[in-house]
């Protein structure tokens, strides 16, 4: 089974702070690799997917980048506001086959 | 969500009564997904389908079977509820495994077994 690791667990930043945290991944098994934003008693939401070697994305405040030879992305928010504040999981797929393995989150918290 | 809908959203069962929650979607995807979240354990698939009566196992299949007779029905039922399997279920579905292809989630089902 694909291992998807996410770091921090859990993060405080305060609004206007920007912050990033990290998936890891096998760098020797992968196809694409999916970022989600999940709020409290709400459903995951897409954010990005990204499938090459150097891909940057962005969505606003939100930016990512994916480095598939050493196994790992960044998800950066610029100028967090408490809006912000939510899980935001990452998911691997090591072929066209499989479906998605999700890393266990990282929940940001931003303090107004 | 759009497109998607999980039912029950609530259920409270006793242990060793079967039980069968319904994810419905309107989007003609061909793929879907069951996946529970449970806490430090992020989102762990249970079973996957891709296409009408085509299923496969997840990670975490023990205890649970699938049935998918239509594209827009899939059912998760769990053949005798244990106490392991309180848990927030989501279903997911999928247009296809090309990789710029994500999911789209139901809203859940939070399943108690006392």
């Amino acid at each position: 089974i694909l291992n998807v690791e996410q770091s921090p667990q859990s993060l405080h930043v305060q609004e206007g702070d920007s912050t990033n945290f990290t998936c890891s991944f096998p760098s020797s098994n992968f196809y694409a690799l999916h970022w989600y934003r999940w709020e409290t008693a709400k459903s995951p939401e897409a954010l990005f997917v990204m499938t090459l070697n150097g891909d940057e994305k962005k969505k606003g405040r939100i930016s990512a980048t994916l480095n598939t030879k050493e196994g790992y992305s960044y998800l950066y928010i610029k100028g967090s506001q408490p809006e912000d504040s939510a899980t935001y999981l990452c998911a691997c797929r090591s072929s066209g086959n499989t479906p998605l393995v999700f890393g266990k989150g990282t929940r940001l918290s931003v303090i107004a | 969500d759009a497109g998607i809908t999980q039912s029950p959203r609530h259920k409270v069962t006793e242990t060793g009564t079967p039980v069968t929650l319904r994810c419905h979607q309107t989007e003609n995807h061909r793929y879907m997904y069951w996946y529970r979240q449970d806490p430090g354990h992020g989102l762990r698939l249970i079973h996957y389908s891709y296409g009408v009566k085509d299923t496969d196992k997840g990670e975490v299949s023990d205890g649970y079977s699938v049935s998918r007779s239509k594209t827009e029905d899939f059912l998760l039922t769990l053949e005798s509820a244990t106490s392991s399997q309180t848990s927030v279920y989501f279903c997911a579905i999928s247009s296809d495994r090309a990789p710029n292809y994500g999911y789209t989630f139901g809203s859940g089902t939070r399943l108690t077994v006392v």
